[in-house]
């Protein structure tokens, strides 16, 4: 079964500072990546997914990830935090996507705080 | 397009009594998943159904259950509620059937059990 680790489960940046979020997934099949948002009282909105194809992937609100095969990561990194950017980020991978249909495994979230 | 509905937003319940959640999808999708989102926990997969089959199911009792209608909307019922499961119950639709397809997620039933 796929899992994902997310290291760090608080960060903290200054604004402007760059935010680097870690991702590291298991899998025995190529897999699918996503990056998740959630702010408050809120459902999950997508930043930005990798299917196939480039590695480095670009999302919405100035968000990127790259996919490295070698290393079983796919960081999400953005080069100016915003105060708005303040949410709970997850990591998820698609369960063999061939077989599983849209099974999400999620990390455990990693609760971004941008100070003034 | 509307995004996906969830109701009720707000529920509360007391130990053994039953309860059901409903999801609309964004129109024109047809896969319907469910997520429990817990402090302890975090994210877990409930079940996911598409086109009104169960087509994977999560590590959860026999308590939860769910159903799909031809409309494609979903509901998810728990029956003899403990208190273990108070949580946030998100719906997610897709398109299609398959992990390649992005999931849109609705903002959640929070559900309380005293």
């Amino acid at each position: 079964a796929q899992s994902v680790t997310q290291l760090g489960s608080h960060v903290s940046v200054s604004e402007g500072a760059l935010v680097l979020l870690r991702c590291n997934y298991s899998s025995s099949v190529p897999p699918y990546l996503f990056w998740y948002v959630q702010y408050p009282n809120q459902g999950l909105q997508l930043l930005l997914k990798y299917t196939t194809g480039a590695t480095l992937v670009k999302g919405i609100n100035g968000f990127e990830a790259e996919f490295k095969k070698s290393e079983t990561s796919f960081h999400l990194t953005k080069p100016s935090a915003h105060m708005s950017d303040a949410a709970e980020y997850f990591c998820a991978v698609s369960d063999d996507p061939l077989t599983s249909g849209s099974r999400l495994t999620f990390g455990e979230g990693t609760q971004l705080t941008v100070n003034p | 397009k509307a995004g996906v509905t969830q109701t009720p937003r707000y529920l509360i319940k007391t130990r053994g009594q039953q309860v059901t959640l409903s999801c609309s999808p964004i129109s024109g999708h047809r896969s319907v998943s469910w997520y429990q989102q817990t402090p302890g926990q975090g994210l877990q997969f409930l079940f996911e159904y598409f086109s009104e089959t169960q087509r994977n199911k999560g590590n959860f009792p026999g308590r939860f259950s769910g159903r799909q209608f031809s409309n494609s909307r979903s509901e998810m019922n728990v029956s003899t509620l403990e208190l273990g499961d108070s949580a946030l119950y998100l719906c997610a639709s897709s398109l299609e059937w398959g992990g390649r397809n992005e999931q849109f997620f609705g903002p959640g039933t929070r559900l309380t059990v005293l």
